[in-house]
């Protein structure tokens, strides 16, 4: 299993501007992935965040929106860029240590743009 | 490309009656079957998963068989709980590319 640490937990921000969310793990782990909530929702994929790559961006998502990166094996950062009240999800990051087992999900961070 | 169909809710039912939620899926290869349940105010966890066809994962009174002929994996428990009532997800992980597909999602509440 994978102990997976994301911050911030909840932040309130202002339309327009960004916000950086951290994810550590306390292993190295081989696949790194980050999902959207939306209220009600279900998870939808955002990205593949690469080791030491550009991130793989599934159909509606794109970079300069939400910028990905993975520096090592054991941490990523998801930025929210120009945040507007659409933006108000639960972002999650996941990882996995193989190709078929289940994936580990952290606590969330929630995010309400105003 | 690969994909989950999942009974939606919301499902209400009394203490100790059967559940069934159904999920049935569309994928490429040999996919690998999970549920994960999501309490209220809570975070993601797995509850069972099952990696090729006729596994049958359980855990905590739920159970779930993976039946290939029939792209299934519904998702069984003989008596709920109150504390069972939560957000059910079906989801799957592909054989090529290794992402996890979630289905609409499943809101439980059972009442005492």
């Amino acid at each position: 299993s994978a102990v997976i640490s994301q911050k911030p937990s909840r932040d309130i921000c202002q339309r327009g501007t960004s916000l950086t969310i951290q994810c550590q793990v306390d292993s190295q782990v081989t696949m790194m992935f980050w999902y959207r909530q939306q209220p009600g929702q279900s998870l939808t994929l955002i990205a593949t965040a690469n080791q030491g790559s550009e991130a793989t961006y599934e159909s509606g998502f794109v970079i300069d929106k939400f910028p990905i990166s993975r520096p090592n094996l054991t941490f990523s950062t998801l930025t929210v860029s120009n945040m507007s009240p659409e933006d108000s999800s639960i972002y999650l990051c996941s990882v996995g240590t193989n190709t078929r087992g289940e994936l580990f999900f952290g606590e969330g961070s929630r995010l309400t743009v105003l | 490309g690969d994909s989950v169909t999942q009974m939606e809710g919301p499902v209400t039912l009394s203490e100790e009656a059967f559940l069934t939620i159904n999920c049935t899926y569309t994928a490429t290869g040999y996919p690998s079957l999970f549920w994960y349940v999501q309490y209220p105010g809570e975070g993601l966890q797995l509850l069972l998963k099952a990696t090729k066809a006729d596994d049958k994962g359980s855990n905590k009174g739920f159970e779930a068989t993976y039946r290939k002929e029939t792209t299934s994996f519904h998702l069984e428990k003989g008596s709920v709980q109150v504390s069972d009532s939560a957000v059910y997800f079906c989801a799957l992980r592909g054989s090529n590319d290794y992402k996890l597909s979630f289905g609409a999602g499943t809101t439980v509440t059972v009442r005492a």
